[in-house]
């Protein structure tokens, strides 16, 4: 099946710096990414979709200047972690969207922790 | 999210029958969705319905679906430990965009 890839699994990072996730579909071409955030013993909850050469749209109460997405290609996506803070520390999930014709499907990566100290 | 509900917890011993219940609000839902997360790691699919199905099958796994009550179950025949995880449903909304609930967390006893 279609794999998705996140990288860094993990990361730890001091408070103030930047930190970069990148989502990977290594076997199909995904115009749209999504990315999540999940707190501990919590549910997902969506971040903003991420549209290949557009600007990602972002849910309400995501701070777009602190969360930067980009999709440069169609198989990558990044999001960046700008001036980390200890409460940014969360799990963070991307999902890739593969569409065969009028159907999609969505392939999820393996997430990435992030732990700002 | 806050449209989709699920109980917490759920124990169950090795060799029986988990059933894990979810509600949903959105009642333009078109596919529902299982997942299936184990610790540190990301969210494996394990099945889903579409909106015009009362009930799937896939091997251990039975989904039911009361669209008229906007509830979702998931049967699991036969649980084995390997079973233990935290068992999310999604609700598909617009754009490919998922409301997951809180997640069910799943503890298999021997």
């Amino acid at each position: 099946g279609a794999v998705v890839s996140q990288h860094p699994s993990w990361v730890i990072c001091k408070s103030g710096t930047s930190v970069k996730i990148e989502c990977r579909s290594l076997d199909f071409q995904a115009t749209t990414m999504f990315w999540y955030r999940q707190f501990p013993k919590q549910s997902l909850m969506l971040m903003a979709t991420s549209n290949e050469g557009s600007k990602a749209t972002y849910e309400q109460g995501v701070e777009k200047d602190k969360f930067l997405i980009n999709h440069a290609s169609l198989t990558l996506s990044t999001l960046t972690v700008t001036s980390a803070h200890p409460e940014d520390s969360s799990f963070y999930i991307c999902s890739a969207l593969g569409l065969a014709g009028d159907t999609g499907e969505l392939f999820f990566g393996e997430g990435s922790r992030l732990t700002v100290l | 999210g806050e449209d989709v509900e699920q109980s917490l917890f759920l124990s169950v011993r090795e060799g029986d029958s988990s059933v894990i219940n979810c509600t949903y609000t959105d009642s333009s839902s078109t596919y529902l969705y299982w997942y299936k997360q184990e610790p540190g790691a990301g969210l494996q699919l394990l099945t889903y319905i579409f909106s015009n199905m009362d009930m799937k099958q896939d091997q251990r796994l039975t989904v039911l679906l009361n669209k008229k009550d906007k509830h979702l179950s998931l049967r699991i025949a036969d649980t084995q430990t390997g079973d233990s995880a935290i068992y999310f449903c999604a609700d598909l909304m617009g754009d490919y965009k998922l409301s997951f609930g809180a997640g069910t967390t799943v503890t298999v006893r021997a």
